[in-house]
């Protein structure tokens, strides 16, 4: 069964960090572009970030750049998102996609999310 | 950015009923539309993407069609466990963007 995990979520304060993992299962992990989408509560989905197959090319939303990493290990079928310097309009369930093949695609695979909540 | 619009916000149907939704795009985006559908505290599904093709185990009531900046979702028939949130999503130009989505309530 094609799957995606996420895991690191939870509670920090305000210019705090966190690093969400996303463990793939089901595919060859390696011939595919992963992405990071996420939820405010009660609102609609946002692309936050892209990373292509073997992670030479990144991709990031204007509002996380230069915050936030986005990074793999193949051999760990892992994707990973280091979150640093956190606000407080972070806060969202964040969701590990998978892309049919290329950054540039739609999300074919969900995770089930994991919460982020920010808040002194 | 391209800013997609979704309407409406809210589409009441009864069951059985056919519903159509629509997305718009502030520029073109060719056939480079995916549609998920999303229901409360789960996950978004990919049902359509290439505007018009079928995810696989997506049932034959859900269509597709639309180009450029024009797209339109089709429920032939509304089924219970198709009363949701459904969003479009570009993925032609960077950065990708969603709807902000339509609801589809029992009427």
């Amino acid at each position: 069964e094609v799957q995606l995990l996420e895991s690191g979520g939870g509670l920090v304060q305000p210019g705090g960090s966190l690093r969400l993992s996303c463990v793939a299962s089901g595919f060859t992990f390696r011939n595919y572009a992963l992405n990071w989408v996420r939820q405010a509560p009660g609102k609609g989905l946002e692309w936050v970030s892209s990373i292509s197959p073997i992670g030479v090319s990144t991709y990031y939303a204007d509002s996380v750049k230069g915050r936030f990493t986005i990074s793999r290990d193949n051999s760990k079928n892992t994707v990973y998102l280091q979150m640093n310097s956190l606000r407080v309009e972070d806060t969202a369930v964040y969701y590990c996609a998978k892309s049919f093949v290329t950054e540039a695609d739609a999300f074919d695979i969900w995770g089930q999310g994991t919460m982020v909540t920010v808040s002194s | 950015e391209i800013v997609m619009t979704q309407s409406p916000a809210t589409l009441s149907v009864s069951p059985g009923e056919r519903a159509t939704l629509s997305c718009r795009a502030s520029q073109s985006v060719s056939s480079n539309l995916a549609w998920y559908q999303q229901k409360p505290g789960q996950a978004p599904r990919l049902l359509i993407y290439g505007a018009s093709t079928r995810a696989t185990d997506i049932p034959a009531r859900f269509s597709g069609s639309g180009s450029e900046t024009e797209f339109t979702l089709t429920i032939s028939s509304l089924q219970s466990e198709d009363f949701a949130f459904y969003y479009c999503h570009q993925y032609n130009k960077w950065p990708p963007s969603f709807g902000q989505g339509t609801k589809v309530e029992i009427k």
